[in-house]
């Protein structure tokens, strides 16, 4: 069956350094999503890409879709604290809007 | 606006035992779901609804049961709980014509 894919499971970095996650799937995705859940808390979601190559940013995180839309990465410059938590990639299941598919996340610690 | 609402907070329960997880919502989507999410796991579908009187089996839903009681409200039941249940119980919504979700607060529950 379908399977998205997140690596790494968990990395800690010191306050300052860049942090990336990967995110691959095992088909062609229409879009992918990117949610981040606090410690506690549950998933908000932070951005959509659809397009091929497709490259948005939100202040100091740089998202990135795959130009064969099966991968994609979140690279966060500079963490700080605030940036500690699980963040999720999911893409939708067959073609349709219904059904998401999440990756089992990458937890980020943040060692001031 | 509450967004997406989720009672209760925590629940202990002993095998055997049955309750209902509730979920409301007033954002006047049509879509709703539930998600269980393990630690290492992701997010993995229970059920959803596409709309009032309409329910589909996600990825886990053996031990579950739902229903779609309005538009505002899915809840989830567990008729005879099991240790293998024990997790954190998220509900979501989605609009018409757009894939991203918006979550609940969660329901740890605890199956002793």
């Amino acid at each position: 069956g379908q399977q998205v894919m997140q690596i790494p499971q968990y990395q800690h970095v010191q306050e300052g350094e860049d942090f990336t996650t990967y995110c691959n799937s095992s088909t062609t995705l229409s879009n992918i999503q990117w949610y981040k859940q606090r410690p506690g808390g549950h998933p908000v979601f932070l951005i959509q890409l659809v397009k091929s190559g497709e490259v948005k940013k939100q202040k100091r995180l740089t998202f990135q879709f795959g130009e064969a839309k099966k991968n994609s990465s979140l690279h966060i410059t500079a963490t700080q604290t605030t940036d500690v938590g699980t963040y999720f990639c999911a893409g939708p299941v067959g073609g349709g809007y219904n059904k998401l598919i999440f990756g089992a996340g990458t937890r980020l610690a943040v060692h001031p | 606006n509450a967004g997406v609402t989720q009672t209760p907070k925590f629940q202990v329960l002993k095998t055997g035992q049955s309750m209902t997880l509730q979920c409301a919502q007033d954002m006047n989507h049509n879509s709703m779901y539930w998600y269980r999410q393990d630690p290492g796991m992701g997010l993995r579908l229970i059920y959803y609804s596409a709309s009032e009187g309409t329910t589909d089996k996600g990825e886990v839903p053996n031990g579950y049961n739902v229903s779609r009681l309005n538009k505002r409200e899915f809840s989830l039941r567990l008729e005879s709980a099991a240790p293998s249940q024990t997790s954190v119980y998220f509900c979501a919504t989605r609009r018409d014509t757009a894939y991203e979700q918006y979550f609940g607060p969660g329901t740890r529950l605890t199956v002793t």
